[in-house]
C-alpha cells in the first residue's frame, strides 16, 4: 500500500524558512516523480513544484511563486522528500501535500498534508 | 484566477446526473495536454478519480466519467449518492505557465 506522511509544518514568521518532509512506502521511491501540492486555507489547489528520479537527473522545476524561494530535495536511501521554505510570505500560508507523479497519470497518491502557517 | 476555469458550484439530487466543466485554452488543452480530475471529500486529501481524459483508477466507480474536447473537458456523475459531496478539480498541464494547473475546483451538493 502505497503511504506518503508528512511532517515538518508549524508556525513561522514572515521571512523565516522551514522544512517540510514526506516519508514515502509502499511503491519504488527512487524512481518515482515526486511533487508539493498546496491549498490555503479554504482555497483551492496550487501546484508548488516537482522533482524527477535519479535516473532523470533529479530534475527540479517549480511554480512561479515560489521559484527562487522554495527547494525540492530526495533522500532515496530513507525514501524522504523535502520541501525547503525560504523567504516565506504570509500568502504561503497553506496545507503543503506531497504526492507522487506519473506522467499521463498526474498527482496518482497523495499524503495527508502538514499545515505551514507564515504569521506575526 | 486559474488558467482552468470551472463552475464554483454544482448540485444535484440522489440519483441525478450532473457534470462538471473545465474550461482551457490553446496553452492547455487546446496543445495537446490531457486533463486530470480529482475528488476531494470534506477534511481529506484529494485523490485521483480520472485520469487522461478518461481513464479510471481502480476502485473509483464507473458512476464517474471523463471526456475532453477541444479546449474544454468535462467530468460527469450519474447516480448521483450523498458520498459524491465533495469538491472536484481539474488539473493539466500549461505551457503559458511552464508547470502543471489546477481549476480553482467545484464544489458538488447533493441535494
Amino acid at each position: 500500500e502505497v503511504q506518503l506522511v508528512e511532517s515538518g509544518g508549524g508556525l513561522v514568521k514572515p521571512g523565516g524558512s522551514l522544512r517540510v518532509s514526506c516519508a514515502a512506502s509502499g511503491f519504488g521511491f527512487s524512481k518515482a516523480w515526486m511533487s508539493w501540492v498546496r491549498q490555503a486555507p479554504g482555497k483551492g489547489l496550487e501546484w508548488v513544484g516537482r522533482i524527477k528520479s535519479k535516473s532523470d537527473v533529479g530534475a527540479t522545476d517549480y511554480a512561479a511563486p515560489v521559484k527562487g524561494r522554495f527547494s525540492i530535495s530526495r533522500d532515496d536511501s530513507t525514501n524522504t522528500l523535502f520541501l525547503q521554505m525560504n523567504s516565506l510570505k504570509t500568502e504561503d500560508t497553506a496545507v503543503y501535500y506531497c504526492t507522487t507523479y506519473t506522467t499521463g497519470r498526474g498527482f496518482d497518491y497523495w499524503g495527508q498534508g502538514t499545515l505551514v502557517a507564515v504569521s506575526s | 484566477q486559474s488558467v482552468l476555469t470551472q463552475p464554483p458550484s454544482v448540485s444535484g439530487a440522489p440519483g441525478q446526473r450532473v457534470t462538471i466543466s473545465c474550461t482551457g485554452s490553446s496553452t492547455n488543452f487546446g496543445a495537446g495536454y490531457d486533463v486530470n480530475w480529482y475528488q476531494q471529500l470534506p477534511g481529506t486529501a484529494p485523490k485521483l478519480l480520472i485520469y487522461g481524459n478518461a481513464n479510471r483508477p481502480s476502485g473509483v466507480p464507473d458512476r464517474f466519467s471523463g471526456s475532453k474536447s477541444g479546449t474544454s473537458a468535462s467530468l460527469a456523475i450519474t447516480g448521483l449518492q450523498a458520498e459524491d459531496e465533495a469538491d472536484y478539480y481539474c488539473q493539466s498541464y500549461d505551457t503559458s505557465l511552464g508547470g502543471r494547473v489546477f481549476g480553482g475546483g467545484t464544489k458538488l451538493t447533493v441535494l
